[in-house]
């Protein structure tokens, strides 16, 4: 099946700092990926729909500088948390939907941003 | 107005019940329906795609009400590990929006 990664899966930062999140399609192609935020006990909030080769769309009210997304090839995508801050800790998920495929995306397991 | 609205739960059901879970969505232009499972602080994991005519897996049963703008989720011999978060998912011009989730215990 549609396997993707994402690295790291857990790290804590210094408020200030940046800190960049992968996420890998290891086994098929993904012109399109998608990042989300978890907070506890709430639902994904979707950040902003990556597609290869292009500029990231974003949803309202996530700040284009502050989270960086390069979607550089068909099986990476990276998100970078500029200036962090303790109120960006969370859980971040990417999905990545196959070329051939509408509707299903396939989740990475996620990383847990903490920041001190 | 949240665009998919979910049961609030949580849900406590011995061993061995029926449970079902409501989902509502907004947008009457959604194209497709899904039901995903959650494990804490884990990653969802597609359950089942939904679709006008019902469909069944197994133990599962989803079906979606165009006219009402409804989904349901049913689980018949409830096993303990079928705890975990359900999240109700509508996918619209490629993007998915998620509800808050219903969380469903499993007791023996």
């Amino acid at each position: 099946g549609a396997v993707v990664s994402q690295h790291p899966s857990r790290v804590i930062c210094k408020s200030g700092t940046s800190v960049k999140i992968e996420c890998r399609s290891l086994d098929f192609q993904a012109t399109t990926m998608f990042w989300y935020r978890q907070f506890p006990k709430k639902s994904l909030m979707l950040m902003a729909t990556s597609n290869e080769g292009s500029k990231a769309t974003y949803e309202q009210g996530v700040e284009k500088d502050k989270f960086l997304i390069n979607h550089a090839s068909l099986t990476l995508s990276t998100l970078t948390v500029t200036s962090a801050h303790p109120e960006d800790s969370s859980f971040y998920i990417c999905s990545a939907r196959q070329v051939t495929s509408v509707d299903e995306q396939y989740f990475g397991p996620g990383t847990r941003l903490t920041v001190t | 107005r949240k665009e998919v609205e979910q049961d609030p739960g949580p849900f406590n059901v011995p061993e061995g019940a029926t449970v079902a879970f409501n989902c509502t969505y907004s947008n009457s232009a959604s194209q497709s329906f899904f039901w995903y499972r959650q494990d804490c602080r884990k990653e969802p994991k597609l359950l089942m795609s939904v679709y006008s005519s019902g469909n069944e897996d197994g133990r599962f049963t989803a079906q979606l009400n165009r006219a009402s703008q409804y989904i349901s989720l049913l689980i018949r011999d409830s096993k303990l590990s079928d705890s975990a978060t359900y999240l109700c998912v509508s996918l619209y011009a490629g993007k998915s929006t998620f509800g808050d989730g219903t969380t469903l215990t499993v007791k023996p």
